[in-house]
């Protein structure tokens, strides 16, 4: 059963602390996306990348946010320094993406922060 | 930019009852559309997708069905169950695959 894979599932931190969370992707998977979910917010797209390439940050905080993918298998999202405000779940997400036609998006269970 | 609505924010019904769960977008320019179920501390997880040349996608108790032109989308759930008890998030797929969500529908299935 092919799932996204994320690690840590969760993680409390001391404020100024770096975070990495990482995500392995379904296998055959093109696309890798990394969203943020708040109670205030809801689910916002931070980045993702397409064939190991990021194609879109812009949500992403520059200064301290930084998100790569070393390889097809693996996917990283990193704070530094972290702050109380970057508190949520972070999930990573796949899917296939071809000729302007999305494919089902699979999501992992998510990487919950709390940064004291 | 896309803005994605869902309304109610939370529903309540008796079991066996069809539940309607609205979704209304701003952009009608759209790839496809998604409807996600989460549940309290997990991740999402998908129930149906719609791609932007359909009007309909069926999947046991569930059907969801997509208007571009008014920017609406509607999933049924047929004779709801407690289990059925979750938020549920439509999502609507621009280019990219980028999905932008609306902030859910808390829905509560009573015995």
């Amino acid at each position: 059963d092919a799932r996204v894979t994320q690690t840590p599932r969760h993680k409390v931190t001391e404020m100024g602390q770096e975070v990495t969370m990482r995500c392995q992707p379904i296998l055959g998977h093109n696309t890798v996306f990394w969203y943020r979910q708040t109670m205030m917010q809801g689910l916002e797209l931070l980045a993702y990348f397409r064939n190991r390439a990021p194609l879109d940050d812009s949500g992403m905080p520059k200064d301290r946010f930084s998100a790569e993918m070393p390889d097809a298998t693996l996917a990283t999202l990193k704070i530094q320094p972290s702050e109380p405000r970057d508190s949520a779940v972070y999930f990573c997400a796949s899917g296939f993406y071809r000729d302007f036609l999305g494919d089902t998006i699979y999501f992992g269970e998510g990487s919950w922060l709390t940064v004291v | 930019k896309q803005e994605v609505t869902q309304i109610p924010a939370a529903l309540s019904v008796p079991e066996g009852e069809n539940l309607v769960l609205n979704c209304s977008f701003t952009d009608s320019a759209i790839y496809n559309l998604q409807w996600f179920r989460q549940d309290p501390g997990k991740g999402l997880t998908s129930l149906l997708l719609i791609q932007s040349s359909q009007r309909e996608q069926t999947s046991g108790r569930l059907n969801a069905s997509l208007d571009k032109s008014s920017g609406r989308s509607t999933l049924y759930i047929a004779a709801s169950q407690p289990g059925d008890s979750a938020t549920y998030l439509c999502a609507v797929g621009a280019s990219g695959n980028k999905l932008t969500f609306g902030g859910g529908t808390r829905v509560l299935v009573k015995p």
